[in-house]
């Protein structure tokens, strides 16, 4: 089945500096990629999310590449903030027969934003 | 709208108890999805569902049982409950559209077996 990998686990940048987290994927079949931040006690929720017929988005300050020929793809924090200090998943879809969605995610990076 | 709506938001149990997770929502998704959140892990999948009265294996289903006879709940049972199974437990919703849905999480429940 799909497998998910996230590096690094933990991430620690100074105010003001950027991030990159990146992913790979196992399954050359998933064609959907959302990233979920979770701050700490609370629950994941979507930041930006790109399907694989685009090769990068971005929304204010984050931004995700994904290359689908070597099957990864990354999230880019410019201008971090402390706000931005949470846990942050990736994850791809892989779809069987086109009637299920299951959702498989990385296992997550620490970002600590030092102000 | 509440959205998906967790129950309970903590839970000790004993080895070898049972209980139900309560997961609801009222947004009319079709796709529903339990997951669990060891410390410091990912979230891995458990059970999902893409609709009233089908439910399916995620990654990590043993020890687990779902059901889904409405649209709205989706609930997660645990029998015989393990130390193993001490985690934080997340229910999800979805559209569920063809290429994948943004998904809305519940707020979690955290379990201790012990």
């Amino acid at each position: 089945g799909e497998n998910v990998e996230q590096h690094p686990s933990t991430l620690s940048v100074q105010e003001g500096d950027s991030a990159v987290i990146k992913c790979t994927y196992s399954d050359s079949a998933s064609n959907y990629f959302p990233w979920y931040k979770q701050e700490l006690g609370k629950r994941p929720q979507l930041i930006i999310d790109i399907r694989s017929n685009v090769g990068e988005k971005k929304d204010q300050r984050i931004a995700v590449t994904l290359n689908k020929t070597a099957k990864h793809f990354s999230l880019h924090i410019t201008e971090t903030q402390p706000e931005d200090s949470a846990v942050y998943f990736c994850a791809a879809i892989k779809e069987y027969g086109g009637a299920t969605n299951k959702l498989i995610f990385g296992t997550g990076t620490l970002l600590a934003v030092q102000p | 709208n509440a959205g998906v709506t967790q129950t309970p938001k903590f839970r000790i149990l004993k080895i070898g108890q049972s209980m139900t997770l309560q997961c609801a929502q009222d947004m009319n998704h079709n796709y529903m999805y339990w997951y669990r959140q060891d410390p410091g892990m990912g979230l891995k999948l458990i059970y999902y569902s893409v609709g009233a009265g089908i439910t399916d294996k995620g990654e990590v289903p043993n020890g687990y049982n779902v059901s889904r006879s409405t649209t709205e709940d989706f609930p997660l049972r645990l029998e015989l409950a393990a130390p193993s199974q001490t985690s934080v437990y997340f229910c999800a919703s979805s559209y569920g559209t063809k290429s994948g849905e943004k998904l809305f999480f519940g707020s979690g429940t955290q379990l201790s077996v012990l």
